[in-house]
């Protein structure tokens, strides 16, 4: 089954505490990407790669780090994790690096940093 | 970076009513425009998507229309039902941003049986 997987879908956490929320793909999608969703701010891009070992910033990049090392894993980092990172955070892939084709979604993941 | 747009942030009509979401976007090489729909708890999934070479797509009871002169474009969804309760986000894409991409602010929509 076609599907991109988050792990873990929920964690509590103290602020400084690295942790790292991994994402995997299986439909051998180029473009991969984290957004974070907060109330009354909708879907808010963080990080986006769109090929091995190429990633770039979103419009929220503070405070997070990516990485990707293969085409079908796209891991969130957060190295020292603030109360202000406690949100919904959504992985998604896509066919096409451009933005012009669909993005599927993970099942997010649910942190709190405390 | 692509500046988008949507409206309204909260919709709420009787069942068996028709919705009409608004998206404006400012990137005039944006080539791409979709709807994605959110149920609570849920990932937000596609449910309609046109292109820019084409000016209303149909899909049952949603439909999707394009005015790319004025840099907008609408998700219309007829004889509404319950199960269309859910959060709607646009998010234009294929622009110069190339990756970069930015959701709308998103819409609730309320249908009242």
């Amino acid at each position: 089954e076609a599907q991109v997987t988050q792990n873990p879908r929920y964690l509590i956490t103290v602020t400084g505490k690295k942790l790292t929320v991994t994402c995997s793909q299986n439909m051998n999608h180029e473009y991969m990407s984290w957004y974070r969703q907060d109330p009354g701010l909708g879907l808010r891009q963080i990080y986006y790669s769109m090929n091995v070992e190429v990633t770039d910033k979103g419009d929220v990049p503070e405070g997070y780090k990516v990485s990707r090392k293969e085409k079908r894993n796209f891991p969130l980092i957060l190295e020292s994790p603030s109360p202000n990172q406690t949100s919904l955070y959504f992985c998604a892939s896509s066919l096409s690096p451009s933005g012009e084709e669909t993005q599927y979604f993970g099942p997010g993941t649910r942190l709190l940093v405390l | 970076g692509e500046n988008v747009e949507q409206h309204p942030s909260t919709l709420s009509v009787q069942e068996g009513d028709s919705a009409v979401i608004k998206c404006t976007y400012s990137d005039s090489a944006s080539n791409y425009f979709p709807w994605y729909k959110q149920e609570l708890g849920k990932r937000p999934q596609l449910i309609i998507d046109i292109r820019s070479n084409v000016g209303e797509k149909k899909d049952q009871r949603i439909a999707v229309t394009l005015n790319k002169t004025a840099k907008h474009f609408s998700l219309h969804i007829t004889e509404t039902q319950p199960e269309d309760s859910a959060v709607y986000f646009c998010a234009p894409g294929g622009g110069t941003s190339y990756g970069k991409l930015t959701f709308g602010q998103g819409t609730i929509l309320t249908v009242h049986p």
